[in-house]
């Protein structure tokens, strides 16, 4: 069975920092791209960042650039997401999706992981 | 703001057809996918390239476009479907969401 599964959110100081990771199981890790996506408190989901197979390739929306940074682990098929500067628009459930579909697009987001709930908050 | 626009909200009662719509200038090049979250739950693919269904998903989920708009169909809806769902494509600046569709099964 495909599984993601997210860990390190937690309660943050603005300015702070967390490092988030996912855990990925099921499948061959290393041949796919992956994004974290967040959804804030009621509210809808916000594309974060995304890496390539390899970790060569990253890019970010420009709301986090410059201030978070992923990267993974294909030897322990784990995905990372180092936060910081951390601001309270920054609250929100992060989410590690996998990306299906072929390297020039279309790219789609499946499975997502349950989730992991950040606040940064003094 | 969101480039892709949803109604926020859709209500329909049990057994009839529910859909739901997505508009936005990249859908008229580019594919969209669709994404129903359940309370307090992960998202989950339904559709994917306009009108794909992944395994799994249930028959009465269909999904289609015309130029700029697309729409997600739940034929014989249920209980079990009410939730929110969410459209997604690319654009220039990379992958964009639709801003969410609550679903009330009445």
């Amino acid at each position: 069975e495909v599984q993601l599964v997210e860990s390190g959110g937690g309660l943050a100081r603005p300015g702070g920092s967390l490092r988030l990771s996912c855990a990925a199981s099921g499948f061959t890790f290393s041949s796919y791209w992956m994004h974290w996506v967040r959804q804030g408190p009621a509210k809808g989901l916000v594309w974060v960042s995304r890496i390539s197979s390899d970790g060569d390739t990253t890019s970010y929306a420009e709301s986090v650039k410059g201030r978070f940074t992923v990267s993974r682990d294909n030897t322990r098929n784990t995905l990372y997401l180092h936060m910081d500067s951390l601001r309270a628009e920054d609250t929100a459930v992060y989410y590690c999706v996998r990306e299906r579909g072929s390297p020039n697009g279309p790219n789609w987001f499946d499975p997502w992981g349950q989730g992991t709930l950040v606040t940064v908050s003094s | 703001s969101y480039e892709l626009t949803q109604p926020p909200s859709v209500s329909v009662s049990p057994g009839q057809t529910a859909r739901i719509t997505c508009s936005g200038d990249v859908l008229a090049k580019n594919y969209a996918f669709w994404y129903r979250q359940n309370p307090g739950q992960a998202p989950i693919l339904v559709i994917y390239k306009d009108n794909q269904r992944p395994p799994g998903i249930p028959a009465r989920f269909s999904g289609s476009s015309s130029g700029a708009t697309v729409t997600l169909t739940i034929s014989g809806v249920q209980a079990e479907d009410e939730a929110d769902y969410y459209c997604q494509s690319t654009d220039n600046s990379g992958v964009i969401f639709g801003g969410g569709t609550k679903l009330t099964v009445l």
